[in-house]
């Protein structure tokens, strides 16, 4: 089984940085993503991560450590647009069939709230 | 646009009913899954097919079934319909082979049960 943690909700201002952090356990890891939610609307991928290191996309970054469970969400520049509910994903190792994909896992989602 | 397409958008019915939604996966995809979004419960995967047969299964209740039909498009059946079952039902697709094969969203069917 997994287990994903992160913050419930956090505030930021706009222009600022905000790190969204997200701990992990899991069986079997086989790759992290993260998603934007706005209230309402469809999950949208933002960025995926299956070594350690840093990805960066424009204003978002995301950083894994597979050894520690443990990744963040970095946004840069923030814009009122940023506010959303942000999701930290682990996709387990699964059973290893030719062409298919596995499941994710998705924590609860912290509510960034983004201030003028 | 994710290229994912549900109906209906919304849905109204009452408790006992049986209702289907319906996804169309992105052009080319041949996995689709079924996630439940309820206010307390975050997004919780249901079931996942690939090319028609099914692949994984989360947190479906046995009142639930799904299947992927020989076009691709897949049907989420939702039977004795109770209150608790309103919620938001997304349907995903991903590619099937290579890369991050991440998945991506439909717009939803919101689901109330009154």
């Amino acid at each position: 089984g997994q287990n994903i943690d992160q913050p419930t909700e956090m505030t930021a201002t706009e222009g600022a940085i905000v790190q969204i952090n997200c701990t992990y356990q899991t069986s079997g890891f086989n790759g992290l993503f993260w998603y934007q939610q706005h209230a309402g609307e469809a999950p949208t991928f933002l960025s995926y991560n299956v070594l350690d290191g840093l990805e960066e996309k424009g204003r978002f970054s995301s950083f894994l450590s597979r050894s520690k469970g443990y990744s963040y969400l970095l946004l840069k520049e923030l814009q009122m647009k940023d506010s959303a509910s942000y999701l930290c994903a682990v996709r387990d190792r699964g059973v290893i069939s030719s062409g298919s994909a596995r499941q994710l896992t998705f924590g609860s989602g912290t509510q960034l709230t983004v201030l003028p | 646009d994710s290229g994912v397409t549900q109906t209906p958008k919304h849905l109204i019915t009452a408790t006992g009913q049986r209702v289907t939604l319906r996804c169309s996966p992105r052009s080319g995809d041949l996995s689709v899954y079924w996630y439940q979004q309820s206010l307390d419960q975050g997004l919780q995967f249901l079931i996942q097919y690939y090319n028609g047969e099914e692949r994984a299964k989360g947190n479906i209740l046995e009142r639930f079934s799904a299947q992927q039909f020989p076009d691709l498009h897949s049907e989420l059946n939702l039977s004795s319909l109770e209150l608790g079952d309103s919620a938001l039902y997304f349907c995903a697709s991903s590619p099937h082979s290579g890369g991050a094969n991440e998945q991506f969203f439909g717009p939803g069917t919101r689901l109330t049960v009154l």
